[in-house]
């Protein structure tokens, strides 16, 4: 059973780089049959999607993030990781990584997901 | 951006009660519209998918319907562990969005 865990510093400064790393375990990363994302979810809030990366390499990211976001993988670790440049406290949220399947009807859910790992970003 | 907006924001039921959350897309998304139930402190989990799809394991008082631009999620018969919040997410474009969430709570 594919099993996501993320990890990444707790506490971020301000207008300083937020780096998460997501492992992928019990299943590869590098399958056309699947994209990976990240989801947040600020505290009490709803979600939000950060953004996505494909196995072609190709990554999309949520305009309301201002370009602040890069979404790389590396198939080799078998895990992909997200950078959120200039940090806010409007970025304090729990992290989400997630597996989508493409081609199916399932296609765009997200039938995998990690158990979130909380950010705060604070001096 | 699709605009997703879930109806009602909090539900107050009881167990063995039948009750419908109802999810509003912006605009026409066929069935790219997919449900999760989050508990606290846990991640989301997958419903339902393509609007009407039940994931594997997920009990069958769980169904959802709809196309286009309204769709609606109902749980048949209450059980204790359904008490949580609830999320529609569409996958018709970029960027994904979801629905504000729908809290629902023990009467």
């Amino acid at each position: 059973q594919l099993q996501l865990q993320e990890s990444g510093p707790g506490l971020v400064k301000p207008s300083e780089t937020l780096t998460l790393t997501c492992d992928v375990s019990g299943g590869s990363s590098g399958t056309s049959a699947y994209y990976w994302a990240w989801i947040r979810q600020p505290p009490g809030k709803g979600l939000e999607w950060i953004g996505a990366i494909y196995y072609s390499g190709t990554s999309y990211q949520n305009p309301s993030l201002s370009g602040r976001v890069i979404i790389s993988a590396d198939t080799s670790k078998n895990q992909f990781s997200l950078k959120l440049t200039s940090v806010t406290a409007a970025d304090t949220a729990v992290y989400f990584c997630a597996r989508a399947p493409l081609g199916t009807k399932a296609a765009g859910s997200f039938d995998i997901w990690g158990q979130g790992t909380a950010v705060i970003v604070s001096s | 951006d699709v605009q997703l907006t879930q109806s009602p924001s909090s539900l107050s039921a009881s167990v063995g009660e039948k009750i419908t959350i109802t999810c509003r897309a912006s605009q026409s998304i066929n069935t790219y519209l997919h449900w999760y139930q989050q508990k606290p402190g846990k991640a989301p989990n997958l419903l339902i998918y393509d609007a009407s799809t039940l994931q594997g394991g997920v009990p069958s008082r769980f169904s959802g319907s709809g196309s286009g631009t309204d769709f609606t999620l109902t749980i048949s018969s209450l059980q204790p562990e359904d008490f949580a919040t609830y999320y529609c997410q569409h996958s018709y474009n970029i960027p994904r969005t979801f629905g504000q969430g729908t809290k629902l709570e023990i009467k």
